[in-house]
């Protein structure tokens, strides 16, 4: 079965440091990749997706960068964070389409102070 | 946008009652989704209604889709204090899914 992997569960970082987030996929080949952001409270706002190794769509212009060093593994970087980066990161994949449903990790609570 | 909107924005209900929030988009869809978030963890897959298919259940929900109206609902009969969660709808947009604000539930016992 696919299982899908995000870490850290939580983070908190000081303003200006680097990011990285990391999320794998296991039980599949080639899944669509994406990664949400929500602030609390509020709606998801989807940041990057990924439908290959090396291939990055970025949906909103902002202080994050998404790889896909491998096929199953969709990493989230910023270099210095900032204080509006805070909030709940979730990994998804789905498979074939965009348009079919999509399995989502527990997510990561990332605070910048 | 093809966001789908979801209302009301917050439900609050007693167990055992139904409770039911509609979601609204703009464009032509091929489906629709519901997810549920509980709180502090990732979403979580409950339905999904093809654009050709105008009602869906899964235990004790039931969905239904007007595409001429351009929008669903999602029905929860007999609701239960564990369905105390976040409700979003979703439609597709090439080869991604964007998501509302979502319904926040609150079933009281």
């Amino acid at each position: 079965s696919q299982t899908i992997h995000q870490w850290p569960a939580t983070l908190v970082q000081p303003v200006g440091s680097p990011l990285s987030l990391e999320c794998t996929v296991e039980g599949t080949s080639n899944p669509n990749l994406y990664w949400y952001r929500q602030a609390a409270g509020r709606g998801l706002q989807l940041l990057f997706y990924s439908v290959g190794i090396g291939q990055i769509s970025s949906e909103v212009p902002q202080n994050l960068s998404a790889s896909r060093p491998q096929d199953r593994q969709f990493i989230l970087s910023s270099k210095k964070l900032l204080l509006s980066d805070s909030g709940f990161y979730l990994c998804a994949w789905n498979k074939d389409r965009g348009h079919e449903k999509l399995f989502f990790g527990s997510g990561t609570q990332l605070s910048v102070l | 946008s093809q966001q789908g909107e979801e209302d009301p924005q917050a439900l609050s209900i007693q167990e055992g009652e139904n409770a039911t929030m509609n979601c609204s988009y703009k464009t032509s869809i091929n489906n629709l989704q519901w997810y549920r978030q509980n709180s502090g963890r990732g979403l979580v897959h409950l339905i999904l209604i093809r654009s050709n298919e105008r009602e869906k259940h899964s235990g004790r929900l039931r969905v239904t889709l007007d595409t001429s109206k351009k929008s669903s609902s999602l029905l929860i009969t007999a609701s239960r204090a564990a369905d105390t969660a976040s409700y979003f709808c979703t439609i597709q947009g090439a080869q991604k899914l964007v998501f509302g604000q979502g319904t926040r539930l609150t079933i009281n016992p």
